[in-house]
């Protein structure tokens, strides 16, 4: 099981800014990719499930594409609003485990 | 719907000590897992389950038990309890094998302080 990198470690915007992070990984040896949002106080909870190379997934302001040949997935926040201030994690399914980054936390100013 | 429960949210411990954290969810899921959180590290998987009967070992398995003796509890038992283990704990499930494309549902977390 290979280590899952997230970059930037925190990004500070301002409202209505657009903004995007990375997830990196060495190895495209997994069942699918996995982002979650986690708000202060709160759970973590699912934004998407990525499987194929070259997927693309959308909800909202938020999308994801996945890239496994390059080993990358980006998520983009167009227009970030303050309620969009969160740690966002990335996680990596290798069958009955599934590997965490460390997240990026993002605050947005208003 | 209450989805994962986890009790007790709050813990304090004295080094030694033994103690359980349970975990509940009524999603009739087949796979739970426990997860530990600490500063600057993402989670870290401890245990998990498949199903009833079924558990194995995460990547920071060392003082900590599981069993899982029907499809909707999971508990975690700390053996003898160590400041090492101070951390917040979640628990986790989801209703296929994550092989597939089953996403996590987490409860809302138990922060241990272990003295």
């Amino acid at each position: 099981i290979l280590n899952v990198e997230q970059s930037p470690q925190s990004l500070h915007v301002q409202e209505g800014d657009s903004t995007n992070f990375t997830c990196s990984f060495p190895s495209s040896n997994f069942y699918a990719l996995h982002w979650y949002r986690w708000e202060t106080a709160k759970s973590p909870e699912a934004l998407f499930v990525m499987t194929l190379n070259g997927d693309e997934k959308k909800k909202g302001r938020i999308s994801a594409t996945l890239n496994t040949k390059e080993g990358y997935s980006y998520l983009y926040i167009k227009g970030s609003q303050p309620e969009d201030s969160a740690t966002y994690l990335c996680a990596l399914n290798y069958g009955n485990k599934l590997v965490f980054g460390a997240g990026t936390i993002l605050r947005v100013k208003s | 719907n209450a989805g994962v429960t986890q009790t007790p949210k709050f813990q304090v411990l004295k080094t030694g000590q033994s103690m359980t954290l349970q975990c509940a969810q009524d999603m009739n899921h087949e796979y739970m897992s426990w997860y530990r959180q600490d500063p600057g590290m993402g989670l870290r998987l401890i245990h998990y389950s498949v199903g009833a009967g079924i558990t194995d070992q995460g990547e920071v398995p060392n003082g900590y038990n599981v069993s899982r003796s029907t499809t909707e509890d999971f508990p975690l038992r700390l053996l003898s309890a160590a400041p090492s283990q101070t951390s917040v704990y979640f628990c986790a499930s989801s209703y296929s094998p994550l092989g597939g494309l089953g996403e996590l549902f987490f409860g809302e977390g138990s922060r241990l302080t272990v003295l």
